[in-house]
């Protein structure tokens, strides 16, 4: 079965702190993987997206990494600001199959910074 | 437009009346999602369209859901006899097409969502 899980479910960091937040995948076959930053009160919006090919990529101070072999991925954010706070959700892509649009989607990391 | 529009962005209902709720899709983009997100939880897929037809309706949790979309743009979700734990967000989203393959094109935008109340 198709499943993208992810971790902590929650996480509080200080203003200035780094944090990495994990996400394993058993999406089969594999087509790319997802990061989506959403807002309280909004829609998620695309960090990053990455290939089979692609280990790591960055989009400003958030780093995003991919072991196919293990199917896992990293979310590492550097320097947090306050801003940072919102949910982070990992999807994955499914090279083919239909159900869902061939997407999967993680619960989300609900992520808090404090002052 | 820009991006993508829901309509209307709040809805109060009361239990057992029907409610529609509007999708207006980035031009041009061919697939168009819905999700439900309830409080704390993740996104629950509904269903998708490509173009006007609806390959997966498989989210669909009852009859009393339907969906449409007309003309390859705008899409209408309507729930009949509304229940409160339908209370939710309802999210859309569209891409350039379905999501098959890498690369920036594959991207889905999403809507601000339609939160939904049902008392």
């Amino acid at each position: 079965k198709n499943q993208v899980e992810q971790s902590p479910q929650s996480l509080i960091i200080l203003e200035g702190k780094n944090c990495t937040l994990q996400c394993n995948y058993t999406v089969s076959p594999f087509s790319n993987l997802r990061w989506y930053k959403q807002d309280t009160g909004r829609g998620p919006v695309s960090l990053t997206i990455m290939t089979f090919s692609e280990n790591t990529k960055s989009n400003g101070r958030y780093t995003a990494t991919l072991d196919a072999d293990t199917k896992q991925s990293s979310l590492h954010i550097t320097a947090s600001q306050l801003s940072d706070s919102a949910s982070y959700i990992c999807v994955v892509s499914a090279l083919r199959g239909g159900s869902q649009g061939n997407l999967i989607f993680g619960k989300g990391t609900k992520l808090s910074v404090k002052p | 437009g820009a991006g993508v529009s829901q309509s209307p962005s709040n809805k109060v209902t009361e239990k057992g009346k029907d409610v529609e709720l509007r999708c207006d899709p980035i031009s041009g983009h061919t697939a168009l999602y819905w999700y439900r997100q309830s409080l704390g939880q993740g996104l629950e897929f509904l269903i998708y369209f490509q173009g006007n037809s609806a390959p997966d309706k498989s989210g669909l949790p009852s009859d009393r859901f339907s969906a449409e979309r007309t003309g390859g743009s705008v899409s209408t979700l309507t729930i009949q006899r509304t229940q409160q734990e339908d209370s939710a967000v309802y999210l859309c989203a569209s891409s350039p097409r379905v999501p098959s393959g890498g690369g920036a094109k594959n991207i889905q935008y999403f809507g601000a969502g339609t939160r939904l109340s049902v008392l």
